[in-house]
């Protein structure tokens, strides 16, 4: 089993859509978590990270659940340039911060 | 942009030949760590150097090997080079001694090995 899985995707909405991603991760010693965006072909770029009191961040709201080892990542009123592979990412403490991510997630906002 | 370069941006090699990958960390980065992302893949860690010593492997074979140097920025070297090994190959830069954990990625080096 796969240390961090989501949602396989491909996800395809109309803009202005509110769409959802799922991740769950098997490792209860994982400590942060993030959501990056990759757009095709370059890097992955830090979204937000990810609290267990949950946050926002504009139309991006993100959920920890760590009883249920549970991630997530809601968009709302998507727009065309919010289409990009989302990878949901785990880490753990002390002294080797390796982050392991998801395969990611396609989402494509069609006008 | 994060600060983050690497070079080169592109590389074509022969299976059996040696790569050294380049990468410059954000200003006030000490940590650098690299990654493997396959083609329709996560990004899959390889190891990460801290104030110039590997600290953390991946599942990656010895033939992966890596320095960074007193300025922060880092090498990774691939010998022996096989057809699995085509990938993107990113770094990271990290502050570890300010207890951070996000990552910030340069562009990468795509590597095609034939």
């Amino acid at each position: 089993r796969k240390e961090v899985e989501q949602d396989p995707g491909p996800f395809n909405v109309p803009e202005g859509a509110t769409v959802a991603f799922n991740c769950t991760y098997s490792n209860s010693a994982s400590q942060s978590f993030f959501w990056y965006r990759q757009d095709c072909r370059k890097e992955p770029k830090l979204l937000m990270s990810v609290y267990s009191s949950g946050n926002e961040d504009g139309r991006f709201t993100a959920q920890l659940n760590r009883a249920s080892q549970y991630i997530s990542l809601l968009i709302r009123d998507s727009k065309l340039s919010d289409s990009a592979t989302y990878l949901c990412v785990s880490t753990r403490g002390g002294s080797n911060y390796k982050l392991t991510f998801g395969k990611g997630t396609l989402l494509t906002v069609n006008p | 942009e994060t600060g983050v370069t690497q070079s080169p941006t592109h590389l074509i090699k022969t299976r059996g030949q040696q790569v050294t990958l380049r990468c410059s960390s954000q200003s006030g980065h000490n940590t650098v760590s690299w990654y493997q992302q396959a083609l329709g893949q996560g990004p899959q860690f390889i190891f990460q150097y801290y104030r110039e010593e590997e600290n953390g492997r991946g599942n990656f074979p010895p033939r992966f090997s890596g320095l960074q140097f007193p300025n922060y920025s880092s090498e990774l070297n691939v010998n022996a080079l096989e057809l699995d090994d085509s990938a993107l190959y990113l770094c990271a830069s990290s502050s570890k001694d300010r207890g951070q954990h996000e990552q910030y990625f340069g562009p990468g080096t795509r590597l095609t090995v034939t």
